[in-house]
């Protein structure tokens, strides 16, 4: 059974740029939640997405968007990078949208100068 | 607004002992609540769960208790081991799509 893969682990962006990250769910699992974990803090929801669909979302500006793909893997892009847009990014996959186990990826650290 | 609180940011206990971890929350509306354990360099992992039907869930060396008039809840490990070294989020929901999770407690067992 392969876990939750993300891509990339580690990148460094400029501020007015933008970024994809990639997450592969957990072999079974339909659901993929994005979460952002700054420094110091828990990780806080951003969106989910169930069967190619947006499934809730939290409050993270527009230039925040993602896509779920057929095979339940999912992208995060972030448009017009800021500075506090630094943060871990958590891709977490769970069996269907309102299971409360969510199996984590290791997360891909983003740095913006 | 923080809706969860973990308001111990560490919390180091003897190998052996028990260690209480605590986490309070505002929104009465949450119906579940989990635990993850996080290790460096790692995604965190889910270590039990507790529904708001209930008020105290085992799994082993871990019990979470939920106190729903209090709007608190605990995680108790008995004993700890220098393995659950860690930090420690709790998290909440009502909607089971959406979490809410603490800032976490960094746990230091010493063996």
């Amino acid at each position: 059974e392969t876990g939750v893969t993300q891509s990339p682990t580690h990148l460094i962006k400029t501020r007015g740029q933008q970024v994809t990250l990639r997450c592969s769910s957990q072999s079974g699992h339909n659901t993929v939640s994005w979460y952002q974990q700054a420094l110091g803090q828990g990780p806080q929801f951003i969106f989910q997405y169930y069967r190619e669909e947006e499934n809730g979302r939290g409050n993270f500006p527009p230039r925040f968007s993602g896509l779920q793909f057929p095979n339940y893997s999912s992208e995060l892009n972030v448009n017009a990078l800021e500075l506090d847009d630094s943060a871990l990014y958590l891709c977490a996959s769970s069996l269907n949208p309102n299971t409360g186990e969510l199996f984590f990826g290791e997360g891909s650290r983003l740095t913006v100068l | 607004d923080q809706q969860v609180k973990q308001n111990s940011p560490s919390l180091s206990v003897q190998e052996g002992r028990i260690s209480i971890l605590n986490c309070d929350y505002t929104n009465s509306m949450f119906d579940y609540f989990l635990w993850y354990k996080k290790y460096p360099a790692e995604g965190p992992t889910f270590l039990i769960s507790i529904s708001s039907i209930k008020d105290k869930n085992e799994d082993g060396r871990f019990t979470v208790f939920l106190n729903k008039s209090a709007k608190h809840l605990s995680l108790h490990i008995v004993p700890s081991q220098p393995g659950d070294s860690a930090v420690y989020f709790c998290a909440a929901s009502r909607t089971g799509n959406q979490f809410y999770f603490g800032t976490g407690t960094s746990l230091t067992v010493i063996p």
